[in-house]
């Protein structure tokens, strides 16, 4: 069985400071970890993804996740954030044995000037 | 290239009403999902279509059933709409197993 779990369902942060998103994961066999963005009223669009290749994942708009084996997590980080950030962001598991993604719950990120 | 089109992007419905939501994508993707999003609980997986021709069950599948028309199109329909129902629909498709799944805008439906 694979799951996800989403620390924190709202993340506030200034404009110019860290971003950290966190993601913890269960699965039976090796995983493949994805980040999703969500804009207001809009659907869901990849950020980055983990597939065994390199650990530190680098995506679009900056922002980039580490694979630790060890601690079953995936967390998201960017190093500064920018009002445009503001979105609601979801980690999601999958394996080669199955035809579908496991999503978290999401967090909504809320950037003040 | 439109990606992964859905209609109708509103619907309201009276319980026990039907409906039928589309969803189509231009991108040759062998594998389609539909989602319902829920404040507080995520994307929940409905039904999957991981080939043309075959459906599956996700993980709230009552109340709801699909049909994979052909490569492009894959429906979700309401027999008979719950107030549970209400919620904000999202089609997906990929190339399939752990490819990434491209998401259409959704469709917002309110039973009343």
């Amino acid at each position: 069985a694979q799951s996800v779990t989403q620390l924190g369902s709202h993340v506030s942060v200034s404009e110019g400071a860290l971003v950290l998103l966190r993601c913890n994961y269960s699965s039976s066999v090796p995983p493949y970890l994805f980040w999703y963005v969500q804009y207001p009223n809009q659907g869901l669009q990849l950020l980055l993804k983990y597939t065994s290749a390199a650990t530190l994942v680098k995506g679009i708009n900056g922002f980039e996740a580490e694979f630790k084996k060890s601690e079953t997590s995936f967390h998201l980080t960017k190093p500064s954030a920018h009002m445009s950030d503001a979105a609601e962001y979801f980690c999601a598991v999958g394996n080669t044995g199955f035809q579908k993604l496991v999503f978290g719950t999401g967090t909504r990120l809320l950037v003040s000037p | 290239n439109a990606g992964v089109t859905q209609t109708p992007k509103f619907q309201v419905l009276k319980t026990g009403q039907s409906m039928t939501l589309q969803c189509a994508q231009d991108m040759n993707h062998n594998s389609m999902y539909w989602y319902r999003q829920d404040p507080g609980m995520g994307l929940r997986l409905i039904y999957y279509s991981a080939s043309e021709g075959t459906t599956d069950k996700g993980e709230v599948p009552n109340g709801y059933n699909v049909s994979r028309l052909n490569k492009r199109e894959f429906s979700l329909r309401l027999e008979s709409a719950a107030p549970s129902q209400t919620s904000v629909y999202f089609c997906a498709s990929s190339e399939g197993g752990i490819a990434e799944q491209y998401f259409g805008p959704g469709t917002r439906l309110t039973v009343t």
